[in-house]
């Protein structure tokens, strides 16, 4: 069975520019959840989206937005991108309430 | 705030020990609680899950809980070098939300 698969692995982009991040959950799975990664903060929360709901969202900006498709893949975009906004993006998927999570192998995302 | 809390290590144990790695919260009302193993450069690993009071025991990892307390722990019996690695403590919130500690880094010496 396949797990997680995240698209991009790796991307640069400079400042002011915007990211789509792509997700794809395991078959089956179709509560998808984003968390950011960075070496200051951990792992802190951002969205999760089931049947293309979004149904809660952590404390981050507006700029930072998702979307899931009927078919439980799962985008993330990041506008106007800030320095501070390099880390590693994670993608996890689960059955469902109170399931575990597993997780994709990430996208580092650089800003220069 | 909802925290989860972690020593961050690193906690170095040799060879064939038990490592044993614990994790606090702050919110009563958290159900399920996850164990992820980080290896460095990599994605989280879900190791174990745990729900109830008690012990879960899944080969050589064990999970206990104690709600009243609002502790979680992880032990590894006969530790290898190979599960050297950084060990997250993950809380749900409810409504899919993980809220992680900051991860216990472990050291299995040979």
């Amino acid at each position: 069975k396949a797990g997680v698969t995240q698209t991009p692995r790796y991307l640069i982009k400079t400042r002011g520019q915007q990211v789509t991040l792509s997700c794809s959950p395991i078959s089956g799975h179709r509560s998808v959840s984003w968390y950011q990664q960075t070496p200051g903060q951990g792992l802190q929360f951002l969205f999760e989206y089931f049947s293309e709901t979004q149904r809660n969202k952590g404390n981050f900006p507006g700029r930072f937005s998702g979307r899931q498709f009927s078919n439980s893949r799962s985008e993330m975009n990041v506008s106007t991108l800030e320095l501070g906004d390099s880390a590693l993006y994670l993608c996890a998927s689960s059955l469902g309430e109170e399931q575990p999570q597993h997780f994709g192998d990430g996208t580092r995302l650089s800003i220069l | 705030q909802k925290e989860v809390e972690q020593n961050s290590g690193p906690l170095s144990v040799p060879e064939g020990a038990i490592a044993s790695l614990n994790c606090t919260y702050s919110d009563r009302g958290s159900q399920s609680f996850f164990w992820y193993r980080q290896y460095s450069g990599k994605s989280p690993e879900l190791i174990m899950s745990i729900y109830s009071n008690g012990d879960k025991e899944d080969g050589r990892f064990t999970a206990q809980l104690n709600k009243a307390s609002q502790y979680v722990s992880l032990l590894i019996r006969d530790s290898q070098p190979s599960d050297s690695a950084t060990y997250l403590c993950a809380v749900d919130e409810g409504r899919r939300a993980l809220t992680f500690g900051s991860g216990t880094r472990l050291q299995v010496q040979p």
